[in-house]
């Protein structure tokens, strides 16, 4: 099992519409990421958050410890925000914060 | 510079050569990764650098790869006898110290023939 599940896998949405992708993890951690890959290989990072609650323009990232879950909102989605995204943390079991990732969400979004 | 640079941004190579990927850090970042993706799977870690700490190398798959960090700046990933399983995009991040934020360059696509 891996030590970091996203879901879902695939996701197909119409612009506008609101969309939640999953993260669950199961080690203890010090962070978790969100991150968004597109076409051409680039990876930007969205959010790094270790509690609570972040919001940047349309994106929300919430992480509940206790759980061990964290979840992507997008709001009024755009085509432009197809795009793989990926949930990765900082585990306390490894050294230094080198970063381990889900297998990421490929989100489309269509006009 | 601005980001994190990688070079070559494409590298096609003959199966059994060596080759060299660059990665050039955010100046003052004192971390730096390497990741592999390889086409349809997920990011694995390779290895990792902190300062003038020995670097992490426990995720290297193999002893024909090898990487170096030199001056706490430029990082040079070397894959020895190169062989088609290596062929996969090969990602540097650097990030200002442990447990902040990773910033990702734009990769080095690897095909090995």
């Amino acid at each position: 099992k891996n030590e970091v599940e996203q879901s879902p896998q695939n996701l197909t949405a119409q612009e506008g519409e609101f969309i939640t992708i999953n993260c669950s993890y199961s080690v203890g951690i010090s962070a978790l990421h969100w991150l968004q890959q597109h076409p051409g290989g680039g990876i930007v990072s969205l959010f790094m958050l270790s509690s609570g609650k972040k919001k940047h323009g349309r994106l929300i990232a919430t992480i509940n410890i206790q759980e061990k879950h964290s979840s992507l909102h997008i709001t009024a989605s755009h085509p432009r925000d197809s795009a793989v995204y990926i949930c990765a943390v900082n585990s306390r079991e490894t050294s230094g914060s080198r970063l381990t990732f889900g297998e990421g969400t490929q989100l489309t979004v269509n006009p | 510079g601005a980001g994190v640079s990688q070079s070559p941004s494409n590298k096609v190579t003959e199966k059994g050569k060596d080759v060299e990927l660059r990665c050039d850090p955010i100046s003052g970042h004192t971390a730096l990764y390497w990741y592999r993706q390889s086409l349809g799977q997920g990011l694995e870690f390779l290895i990792y650098f902190q300062g003038n700490s020995a670097p992490d190398k426990s995720g290297l798959p193999s002893d024909r790869f090898s990487a170096e960090r030199t001056g706490g700046s430029v990082s040079t990933l070397t894959i020895q006898r190169t062989q088609q399983e290596d062929s996969a995009v090969y990602l540097c991040a650097s990030s200002a110290s442990v447990n902040t934020e990773a910033f990702f360059g734009q990769g080095t696509r690897l095909t090995v023939v």
